[in-house]
């Protein structure tokens, strides 16, 4: 199976900050990397597809690049209702795994 | 717009089996891939298995194999997802997800349906 090494972990921020999640692959996925928001109680939501693209409706502070083994998720000025979990997803081959999570906390 | 509505919560003995549920509106469940993830509590989720349209079959995950068996209602457009043998670390929320296939993303999901397995 394909490990998925999701860093930090958790992650406390301010309303304005610019925040950088990674995500590592045990193996070449070529771009078949998604990223999601959970909040509590809720279901995930797809934020990135194919490692660098905006999911419809999704505001353009977010953002995600890499390729391959190494990956990058990004949201340029944080705002009050991202404080969230994000997880990072492949699904180049069966089984599709996800990252452990990165928790983002209000500073 | 589709939209995937899951069964109510269980609660089972260790040994026990589950159906998990998800109804489909505003498609056709055969124009879907429909999959499904469950998450323990405080945990990452897991992929559990689904159609796979390239395949032409259900796709298990081989932590499940010979436990899980995911099948459709066409007639209802519903989806099911059947657990046996269940153990308490089976303790999840279980989703239904629809893989839109471009990059296979789970773009939608289901609200969740709480299992417990207690003795």
């Amino acid at each position: 199976d394909i490990q998925m090494t999701q860093s930090p972990s958790s992650l406390s921020a301010s309303v304005g900050d610019r925040v950088t999640i990674t995500c590592q692959a045990s193996q070449d996925i070529s771009n078949y990397l998604n990223w999601y928001q959970q909040k509590p109680g809720k279901a995930p939501e797809v934020l990135i597809y194919g490692a660098s693209n905006l999911e419809t409706g999704v505001p353009s502070r977010f953002s995600g690049s890499g390729f391959g083994t190494d990956f990058t998720f990004t949201i340029s000025s944080l705002q009050p209702e991202d404080f969230a979990t994000y997880y990072c997803q492949q699904y180049v081959d069966v089984p599709s795994t996800f990252g452990q999570g990165t928790k983002l906390e209000i500073k | 717009q589709v939209q995937l509505v899951q069964s109510g919560a269980e609660v089972k003995k260790p040994g026990a089996s589950v159906k998990v549920s998800c109804k489909v509106s505003g498609y056709t469940l055969t124009e879907l891939s429909i999959h499904w993830v469950r998450q323990a509590p405080g945990k990452g989720p897991e992929w559990m298995g689904g159609f796979e349209p390239e395949d032409g079959e259900v796709i298990y995950a081989q932590k499940f194999q010979g436990r899980v068996t995911m099948t459709e209602d066409t007639s209802t457009d519903t989806a099911y997802m059947e657990l046996s043998s269940l153990r308490s670390d089976d303790t999840a929320v279980y989703y239904c997800a629809k893989n839109r296939g471009d990059l296979n993303v789970f773009h939608i999901w289901g609200q969740g349906t709480m299992v417990t397995v207690s003795s």
